[in-house]
């Protein structure tokens, strides 16, 4: 079973393009991270959120927690190729729990 | 600061060998975690280390696999006999505590072959 299910599973666009992943679950999380994953390397953390209805920017990546925390989404403005890569949402059930996956999103940006 | 460490990069190894992957941790990182990624399953927990104590092995899915953590500084995961459904890229990563980013190490790409 899994317990976040990302959508969509890959995601193709142009340069300079707007896109919006989600992550959504039946559970609700004390806190939510975005990481973001390269080829052959591990995946590195963007973003924190731990408030219902938090928003959070990261240059020109926008990230909202879900008002009843069951649900993220990752908004990338004028994508470009730099932004390539596996998206990947984690939620933490609680303070002591570790961090349950999703299987993440595909971006591929092409120049 | 090296980041997590992970050995070997890749392994390739045949069915029933002993494979032992290798994880040094963030120093001052109190937890230590290994995931394995598939495309099919993507990234599961298989176990986690609290002051290097197994608090949590429920993921890990068999007998064959174990874990250890002699110190802060070391921990391995060793799976005896291998076989072919095991191949997998196998992560370690540390935190500082329990609410916080995890810091993943570059990975062990293992085929089972």
């Amino acid at each position: 079973t899994q317990l976040l299910e990302q959508s969509p599973q890959f995601l193709s666009i142009q340069e300079g393009e707007n896109l919006t992943v989600y992550c959504n679950s039946s559970s609700v999380f004390s806190s939510l991270q975005w990481y973001r994953q390269e080829p052959g390397e591990g995946p590195v953390l963007l973003v924190t959120v731990v408030t219902g209805g938090e928003v959070k920017k990261l240059k020109r990546l926008t990230f909202q927690f879900g008002d009843a925390r069951k649900d993220s989404s990752l908004h990338i403005t004028a994508a470009q190729p730099g932004d390539t890569g596996l998206y990947l949402c984690a939620g933490q059930y609680s303070g002591n729990t570790p961090l349950v996956f999703g299987k993440g999103t595909r971006l591929s940006v092409i120049a | 600061d090296a980041g997590v460490i992970q050995s070997p990069r890749h392994e390739v190894t045949e069915m029933g060998q002993e494979v032992t992957l290798r994880c040094k941790p963030i120093s001052g990182h109190d937890y230590l975690f290994w995931y394995r990624q598939t495309m099919m399953r993507g990234l599961e927990l298989l176990i986690y280390f609290n002051n290097n104590v197994p608090i949590d092995d429920s993921g890990m899915p068999e007998d064959r696999f174990s874990a250890k953590m002699p110190n802060a500084s070391f921990s391995t995961l060793k799976i005896q006999p291998s076989e072919p459904r095991d191949s997998a890229v196998y992560f370690c990563a540390s935190s500082p505590r329990r609410i916080y980013g995890y810091t993943f190490g570059s990975g062990t790409r293992l085929t089972v072959v």
